[in-house]
């Protein structure tokens, strides 16, 4: 049982470059989110889905594109990728809301802009 | 939206009980969550409290909640030196669907 699967898990990218995060999860869950990680800032949330073919902004998602095209993928797309940018990325799933959920997390992207 | 508060580094001895601070602003959050990160990992839940509890104790956790002052606990009993890492508050957004973290506390454990 894989879980939540990030894909890279490293990448360094030049100003001003593109690149796609790919999250990929087989549980199942209705619900997915990137969060970016910075230190001494917890984790904010970019961008998030609640279903299929949905996708809503979160708290800092200025700079970020997200799709859902398929309910076990959720893909983070960096179109012109600046220094502030620099981060580290996680996928996060969850079953419906309605009860208790838990958050399942992949293991981070560490994405340097230079 | 939600704002949800930590202080960042606590340090204990090995065998000492460790206690760690969260205060969060929406009292409409159902439920609250305790996340561990290890270095280089990513985050794992160790606990959660439904918001209609006070306590909720399990093996050598234990978690309390004071709705009125919004304030929610972690105290982890014969702290272990395994037991070093960065703790995450979580609160569900209501609105969003989904959780806003704390900024995390690094727990440091000296043998």
């Amino acid at each position: 049982n894989a879980g939540v699967t990030q894909t890279p898990k490293f990448r360094v990218l030049k100003t001003g470059q593109s690149m796609t995060l790919l999250c990929a999860q087989d549980m199942n869950h209705e619900y997915m989110y990137w969060y970016r990680q910075d230190p001494g800032m917890g984790l904010r949330l970019i961008h998030y889905s609640v279903g299929e073919g949905t996708t809503a902004k979160g708290e800092v998602p200025d700079g970020y594109n997200v799709s859902r095209l398929k309910k076990q993928n959720f893909l983070l797309g960096l179109e012109s990728a600046a220094p502030s940018q620099t981060s580290v990325y996680f996928c996060a799933s969850s079953p419906e809301w309605g009860r208790h959920t838990e958050a399942f997390f992949g293991q981070g992207t560490r994405l340097t802009v230079v | 939206g939600e704002d949800v508060e930590q202080s960042l580094f606590l340090s204990v001895r090995e065998g000492d009980s460790s206690v760690i601070n969260c205060t969060y602003t929406d009292s409409s959050s159902t439920y609250l969550y305790w996340y561990k990160q290890e270095p280089g990992a990513g985050l794992q839940l160790l606990t959660y409290i439904f918001s209609n509890m006070d306590m909720k104790q399990d093996q050598r956790l234990t978690v309390l909640l004071n709705k009125k002052d919004k304030h929610l606990s972690l105290r982890i009993a014969d702290t272990q030196t395994g037991d070093s890492a960065i703790y995450f508050c979580a609160v569900m957004d209501t609105g969003r669907r989904a959780l806003t973290f704390g900024s995390g506390t690094r727990l440091q454990v000296q043998p």
